[in-house]
Formats: structure tokens, C-alpha cells, sequence
């Protein structure tokens, strides 16, 4: 089975400056996908990024960008120019490409990182 | 206009009861899902339906019963509510064979039981 480990339960970041969130993953296997959910107090599981494994190119979306380890299970979050409404959890997640068995679809997460923005 | 939707957003009851929580995606989506979120924020995967057929069924007390009257919709079912019942529920969809393979979600529903 797949697991996403966050080791970070808690991470502060001043206004502006760029902050890392870490996330790891175990799978066995090599076609999947990668995601970060942002949850800001008002509980919507807001999309901040993707990733597809067989992509090497590092995905960005303005000032989220992550760094995709596929070696090493890795996909850490970096959000650059920090604002305060980046405040909030955020959960990485996995989802095999694989089509059909019982787990075909699912969304497994990470216990979630909590980022403060300090003004 | 909500993309997915559930009602009701909050619901508070008595241990015992049995209540139930509606979900409706508009994108067109094959698949729909429950997940709960415990009150330590973890997120769990109940239930999935792709074309209101059941997928997924991770182990859930059987007093939860989902139910799919069409691929629009995903309603959940609590019957006996126990106070571990207490969390946010979300539901969310995906589509089948689409280029991103993420899921939308709904703004949750909160069940409080005491």
C-alpha cells in the first residue's frame, strides 16, 4: 500500500520570504500522480499543484513550485514571496495512475503541514 | 456555481440518530468519492463510485451506506451516529481518464454527534 509521510506538522514563514514544505512517499510502483492540497481555515481542499511521475520538468504555478525527487520519493512544496493568505494546511498527496483494482482512483494523503505567515 | 456541492454544511445531532449527507458534482464527473477528516486533520478514504457502481470500500462500519442514485450524485448515509462519527465529511469527484487526475472537492460537511 502507498503512504505519504509529512514530517513537518508546523512551519512559520515571514510575509515575502520562501518557505519549503516536505513531503515523502513509498510505492512500488512507477506511473502516478503527486498533489498539493491547500485547507485554509474555511475548510475547502483547495488544488495548488500537480505533478505526473513520468514528467522530469519540475511543475510551477506562479509562486508554488515543487521539486520532484523520483529517486528518492520526494516532492517538496516551495512557495516563494510568502502572502498571508498562503496560510493554511497543507496536505501532499498520491494517486496511482494504475487503471482498475480496488484502489483505482484513490487519493492517499499526508498527515498535513500547518504554515504561518508572519506580517 | 458550485462545482461540487454538499448540503448540509453543518449538522449537529444526538448519539443514536441516523442522518444522512447529500452530495452533487455538476462537471460531468465519472467518479465520486467520501473521504472523513478526523478531528486531527488526517483525510480518509471512505467510499468510491464510478458510474454509480462501487469501487472503493475501505473498512467503514456498515452503519455508513452510500449510495449513488446517478453519476452526479453520492449521498451518504449514518445510521446509530456514534460520537467517533464527529468529523468533516468531504465529498469529491474525478474524471475518468482525464489528463490531470485530480480530485474536486466539496466545501465539507461538519458532523458534530454528542
Amino acid at each position: 500500500a502507498q503512504t505519504v509521510t509529512q514530517s513537518q506538522p508546523e512551519m512559520s514563514v515571514q510575509e515575502a520570504e520562501t518557505v519549503t514544505l516536505s513531503c515523502t512517499y513509498d510505492t512500488s510502483e512507477s506511473d502516478y500522480y503527486l498533489f498539493w492540497y491547500k485547507q485554509p481555515p474555511s475548510r475547502q481542499m483547495i488544488l495548488v499543484i500537480r505533478q505526473e511521475a513520468y514528467k522530469q520538468q519540475n511543475a510551477t504555478e506562479n509562486r508554488f513550485s515543487v521539486n520532484f525527487q523520483k529517486a528518492a520519493k520526494s516532492f517538496s512544496l516551495k512557495i516563494s514571496d510568502s502572502q498571508l493568505g498562503d496560510a493554511a494546511m497543507y496536505f501532499c498527496a498520491y494517486r496511482s495512475a494504475r487503471a482498475g483494482g480496488t484502489s483505482y482512483g484513490k487519493l492517499t494523503f499526508g498527515q498535513g503541514t500547518i504554515l504561518t505567515v508572519h506580517p | 456555481d458550485t462545482a461540487v456541492s454538499q448540503t448540509p454544511k453543518y449538522l449537529v445531532t444526538q448519539m443514536g440518530n441516523d442522518k444522512s449527507i447529500k452530495c452533487e458534482q455538476n462537471l460531468g464527473h465519472d467518479t465520486m468519492y467520501w473521504y472523513k477528516q478526523d478531528s486531527k486533520k488526517f483525510l480518509k478514504i471512505m467510499f468510491s463510485y464510478n458510474n454509480k457502481e462501487l469501487i472503493i470500500n475501505e473498512t467503514v462500519p456498515n452503519r455508513f451506506s452510500p449510495k449513488s442514485p446517478d453519476k452526479a450524485h453520492l449521498n451518504l448515509h449514518i445510521n446509530s451516529l456514534e460520537l467517533g462519527d464527529s468529523a468533516v465529511y468531504f465529498c469529491a469527484s474525478r474524471i475518468e481518464g482525464g489528463p490531470t487526475g485530480e480530485l474536486f472537492f466539496g466545501e465539507g460537511s461538519r458532523l458534530t454527534v454528542l
